[in-house]
């Protein structure tokens, strides 16, 4: 069976400050992808980054890292230097590379940015 | 079309009507999938659809819950004799193929069953 755990339902810090929003993942699959997805109040869901499970180099964009790590079965997301921009609700997913599967989300953890 | 474009964006219906869902997919994603989303929640998965295989039904939570999509295009959510329980936003999204490809999801339907 596949899960997603995001184990920190929210998170409230202050601008300027880096927050990291945790994901751990079960998957009995070899090949397997990981998903962020941003889902700020207006309600829709913005793709973040996809990770194939072959590519464990951590990845950076902008103030957005990522931080795969198989061995934990963890795939991490740090917000570096905050914004009250940033304030939504954060999904981590997996989806495996079999046919006939979908997206697997986790319960989201909801990161308030204060001024 | 360029995103994935659902109505009605909000709909109140009494307890006891059946309500329908419309979804139109990115043109050309031969995938397309179906989520409820209840206030504070996750997203919980009830159907997915692709090409012309038969669609994985195992999300749909009671035979009240029903859905279709023509060849790769329009699909529709339908929800009969709606409960309160049922009130929810209810997404769509769509992919190209399966794998690694994420998903693009649509703005929801806003249900409210009174």
């Amino acid at each position: 069976a596949q899960k997603v755990t995001q184990a920190q339902t929210e998170i409230s810090v202050v601008e300027k400050e880096d927050v990291t929003l945790d994901c751990v993942y079960e998957t009995r699959d070899t090949t397997y992808y990981l998903f962020w997805y941003k889902q700020p109040p207006s309600g829709e869901l913005v793709f973040l980054i996809r990770r194939n499970s072959f590519d464990e180099q951590n990845e950076i964009s902008g103030r957005y890292s990522w931080n795969f790590q198989k061995s934990t079965s963890s795939f991490n997301f740090t917000i570096t230097a905050s914004q009250v921009v940033d304030s939504a609700v954060y999904f981590c997913a997996l989806r495996s590379n079999q046919a006939g599967t979908a997206l697997i989300f986790g319960k989201g953890t909801t990161l308030s940015v204060s001024s | 079309g360029a995103g994935v474009s659902q109505s009605p964006s909000n709909k109140v219906t009494e307890k006891g009507k059946d309500v329908e869902l419309r979804c139109d997919p990115i043109s050309g994603h031969t995938a397309l999938y179906w989520y409820r989303q209840r206030l504070g929640q996750g997203l919980e998965f009830l159907i997915y659809f692709q090409g012309n295989s038969a669609p994985d039904k195992s999300g749909l939570p009671s035979d009240r819950f029903s859905a279709e999509r023509t060849g790769e295009s329009v699909s529709t959510l339908t929800i009969q004799r709606t409960q309160q329980e049922d009130s929810a936003v209810y997404l769509c999204a769509s992919s190209l193929l399966l794998g690694g490809y994420g998903y693009t999801f649509g703005s929801g339907t806003r249900l409210t069953v009174v």
